[in-house]
């Protein structure tokens, strides 16, 4: 199975503040990577598909980035709703696998 | 805009059948694979396995020999089983569409297993 890392596993910042995540993968996956929004109580909503294409309907503030095994995941200006928990995504092999996630806190 | 429910027995005995069905609305199961995701209470997603509206399904290794995804074209509709359940098991389980691209999703349904 491919092994996907998500550091941090949490992150404070403030409203205004640009947010960076990374995503791992522990082999080659090219640019077969999704990230997800998780708000709580709800089901994973897809923000990013292939590493960096924005879903529609997603504000422009969000954007991915990378290919082969390392991945980021932006916020440029934090919002009070983007409170959640952030899942990177593999679909380059079967079994399909996800990082831990990175749980996202306003300061 | 395609939504999907889903529904099913939220608590059970160890040793029991999960069984879990999530219908399709507003759009066709062809064309798309369908998947179950689960995430264990405080943890993370795992994934369970996919089915095509022909029946072509993939099953995560890790749980296959308990595994069934079936289909119902008929009514628009997709099925989880899981056998011998154990504490383990207990989860939020989610229904989603797209093989590799995963969305819409489920609304979840927590299955619990205690005795």
């Amino acid at each position: 199975d491919i092994q996907m890392t998500q550091s941090p596993s949490s992150l404070s910042a403030s409203v205004g503040d640009r947010v960076t995540i990374a995503c791992q993968a522990s082999q080659d996956i090219s640019k077969s990577l999704n990230w997800y929004q998780q708000k709580p109580g709800k089901g994973p909503k897809l923000l990013i598909y292939d590493a960096a294409k924005l879903e529609t309907g997603v504000p422009s503030r969000f954007s991915g980035s990378g290919s082969g095994t390392d991945f980021t995941f932006t916020i440029s200006s934090l919002q009070p709703e983007d409170i959640a928990t952030y899942y990177c995504h593999q679909y380059y092999n079967l079994p399909r696998t996800f990082g831990q996630g990175t749980k996202l806190e306003i300061k | 805009q395609v939504q999907l429910q889903q529904w099913g027995a939220g608590l059970l005995k160890p040793s029991e059948t999960l069984s879990l069905t999530c219908a399709v609305y507003s759009g066709s199961l062809s064309g798309y694979y369908w998947s179950w995701i689960r995430q264990p209470p405080g943890k993370g997603l795992e994934w369970i396995g996919q089915i095509n509206h022909s029946g072509s399904t993939n099953y995560n290794p890790s749980l296959k020999s308990r595994v069934t995804i079936s289909v119902d074209t008929s009514k628009n509709q997709f099925s989880l089983n899981l056998r011998s359940v154990t504490a383990a098991d207990t989860a939020l389980y989610y229904c989603a569409r797209g093989e590799a691209i995963l969305g819409p999703w489920g609304q979840g349904t927590l299955v619990t297993v205690s005795s």
